[in-house]
């Protein structure tokens, strides 16, 4: 069975810097999508970025991108010039498919709070 | 609104009784997902339903738990004589299918069910 493992429950950034959050993930397909939610307080589930596994180049969402290295099964979100409106959870979720005919398995989360 | 929309927002009822949720996909989807949020963890897959259809049920607890999504009207996830375990935030997400099915979930802004 398919796992997510976020190994940071907190994390903490200066605002304008940048911060790196850690997912890891294993799964014996070879072609899946990986995930990044931020559930702000008001509880929200928000897309912040996708990834297809079969893609080597990393995603990118303006301020927000990913270290994608599949040998290692490893998934990172890189939030650059932190801003306070990005204290929130978010998850690292993964699927086989890209959105539709299958469920997601998420991480316990990491809660980023910004500092102004 | 066009998003997923989940009501009530916020749903108290006492052991033994039954609790009802609805959730009404976006325009245009026809797969919707069920998500349970227990607190300080991540999202876990309860179940996938499409019209009057269950997908993928492997998620759900086998007693008092039904969920279904009925040709006309919401999706309802139903929870019969609930106990104080089943007290967390329950979220949908819908998906549109064919040639879109490629894309995310978007999620509702979830239910938050207290047992008293």
């Amino acid at each position: 069975a398919q796992t997510v493992t976020q190994s940071q429950p907190e994390m903490s950034v200066q605002e304008a810097e940048t911060v790196t959050l850690s997912c890891t993930y294993d799964t014996s397909e070879s072609d899946y999508y990986l995930f990044w939610y931020k559930q702000p307080p008001s509880r929200q589930m928000i897309l912040v970025i996708r990834q297809e596994a079969y893609k080597q180049q990393n995603a990118t969402e303006n301020r927000f991108s990913v270290n994608f290295q599949k040998a290692a099964k490893s998934f990172s979100l890189k939030i650059s010039d932190s801003q306070l409106g990005d204290a929130a959870m978010y998850f690292c979720a993964y699927s086989n498919y890209g959105g539709s005919q299958g469920n997601l398995i998420f991480g316990k989360g990491t809660k980023l709070s910004v500092k102004p | 609104n066009a998003g997923v929309m989940q009501n009530p927002r916020h749903l108290v009822r006492r052991r033994g009784q039954e609790a009802r949720l609805r959730c009404s996909p976006m325009k245009g989807h026809s797969h919707v997902y069920w998500y349970r949020q227990l607190p300080e963890e991540g999202l876990k897959f309860m179940v996938y339903l499409q019209k009057e259809n269950i997908i993928d049920e492997s998620g759900m607890p086998k007693e008092r738990f039904s969920a279904e999504f009925p040709k006309e009207g919401p999706s309802i996830l139903r929870i019969q004589q609930v106990v104080r375990g089943d007290s967390a935030a329950y979220f949908c997400a819908s998906s549109p299918r064919g040639e879109n099915s490629n894309q995310p979930q978007h999620f509702g802004d979830g239910t938050r069910l207290s047992i008293l």
